[in-house]
């Protein structure tokens, strides 16, 4: 299995600029999470979805940022426009979920670094 | 709800030290316990995990207990090594959470040769 992946690694852009980060979750996963890492924050969940529906948008800064998952095999998290506070790593993460008790982990991808300069 | 929360770092140990990252937990019902490690430019993986009362999770030479009467998920090591340098998560997912974790905030550890 080739894991979580997660594309670009890195990403520079300029302020104003529309970056979209992509996620593919490992086959057979129901439910993908996107991260978002700072040194300030730590780790923050944005939005996860479960079976391709969005469950949880609270942690998405604002409306600069979306994120959709058009089929089970793929994810986008976008934001339009970038600003320089964006600059950070962002994982994407996916599970099988279960009924009842859990017992599967989340499995991340590397991460893309984004820098908005 | 439910909350995991980490002893904060930074932590620095000599190679060959006794290593203790402490974590206890706050959820209703009967969460899934696990830490995670971020190496360097890396994402978090999985490095141990228990899913019930007193089970206990190990993995290169780490090791975890769920003590439900604690609420704690301590992270051992008998043995440090400079490679173990790295962030520590210690995270829950309890039933009926819709498949998410809550991950504390993370230790840095430090191994000096």
């Amino acid at each position: 299995d080739a894991g979580v992946i997660q594309s670009p690694r890195h990403e520079v852009t300029e302020m104003g600029q529309e970056v979209t980060l992509r996620c593919k979750p490992i086959s057979g996963h129901n439910s993908l999470f996107w991260y978002r890492q700072t040194m300030m924050r730590g780790l923050e969940l944005l939005i996860y979805f479960n079976n391709n529906v969005p469950i949880d948008d609270s942690g998405m800064p604002e409306d600069r940022f979306s994120a959709k998952m058009p089929n089970a095999s793929f994810s986008t998290l976008k934001i339009q426009p970038s600003e320089p506070r964006d600059s950070a790593v962002y994982f994407c993460a996916s599970l099988r979920g279960d009924r009842g008790r859990r017992t599967e982990a989340y499995t991340f991808g590397s991460g893309t670094r984004l820098t908005v300069v | 709800g439910d909350s995991v929360t980490q002893m904060e770092g930074p932590v620095t140990l000599s190679e060959e030290a006794f290593l203790t990252i402490n974590c206890t937990y706050t959820a209703t019902g009967y969460p899934s316990l696990f830490w995670y490690v971020q190496y360097p430019g890396e994402g978090l993986q999985l490095l141990l995990k228990a899913t019930k009362a007193d089970d206990k999770g190990s993995n290169k030479g780490f090791e975890a207990t769920y003590r439900k009467e604690t609420t704690s998920f301590h992270l051992e090591k008998g043995s440090v090594q400079v490679s173990d340098s790295a962030v520590y998560f210690c995270a829950l997912t309890a039933p009926n959470t819709g498949n998410q974790f809550y991950f504390g905030t993370g230790t840095s550890l430090t191994v000096i040769p």
